[in-house]
């Protein structure tokens, strides 16, 4: 009921294609749902993140799709570049005091845009 | 303004071998973390400190130990290494422990345990 179970595990898409990054949860506490990117050699990165109240967050290109009743939640990359490529993480946590808050990793999605 | 730094970047060490793995964060942060990353597992707790003075385990705890020397420095120690914890290993810190407070990440100590 921990799990955040993330798909697919990679993804090629040409320069302009719009790739879609899916993540399901089965625990109803969890309220906040960030999304890491990681480039090759660095640590992941903030890049994104949502709260159950609102079903879409856009910045810039990126934009989080949330559906609250299917407990599933998405990222896609408008307008892909090659500079996206790499590898993105979902998560989840939720309100409460200590490990609760913790963040729950999903699985990582390697993304390559090809020019 | 460097942010979390990690030390060392590269290690190898044999079976049985210890060693600690430092971190240090400039950002006045409460919080720090040592996760370790593996192909297909994504990135999973080990310990973290919530506050200074505090630890606490995190998912995969077995064979490591920690110690959060300061406000700034949080270490991770394997005290006899197995192949079984060849990984990269990613500290990072945060304003508060848990919800709604990103994480910032070093990059990385890649450990080979042979």
């Amino acid at each position: 009921q921990q799990q955040v179970k993330q798909s697919p595990q990679s993804l090629i898409v040409q320069k302009g294609g719009i790739p879609i990054i899916n993540c399901a949860y089965e625990n109803t506490a969890f309220d906040y749902f960030p999304w890491y990117q990681q480039f090759p050699g660095k640590g992941p990165a903030l890049l994104i993140a949502i709260r159950p109240d609102v079903s879409e967050k856009k910045e810039g290109r990126f934009t989080i799709s949330f559906n609250k009743s299917a407990k599933q939640f998405s990222l896609h990359i408008m307008d892909s570049q090659p500079g996206d490529s790499a590898t993105y993480f979902c998560a989840a946590s939720m309100r409460g005091g200590g490990s609760q808050g913790n963040l729950i990793f999903g699985k990582g999605t390697k993304l390559s845009v090809k020019p | 303004n460097a942010g979390v730094t990690q030390t060392p970047k590269f290690q190898v060490l044999k079976t049985g071998q210890s060693m600690t793995l430092q971190c240090a964060q400039d950002m006045n942060h409460n919080s720090m973390y040592w996760y370790r990353q593996d192909p297909g597992m994504g990135l999973r707790l080990i310990y973290y400190s919530a506050s200074e003075g505090t630890t606490d385990k995190g998912e995969v705890p077995n064979g490591y130990n920690v110690s959060r020397l300061n406000k700034r420095e949080f270490s991770l120690r394997l005290e006899s290494a197995a192949p079984s914890q060849t990984s990269v290993y990613f500290c990072a810190s945060s304003v508060e422990q848990g919800y709604n407070s990103p994480l910032h990440f070093g990059n990385g100590t890649r450990l080979t345990v042979t």
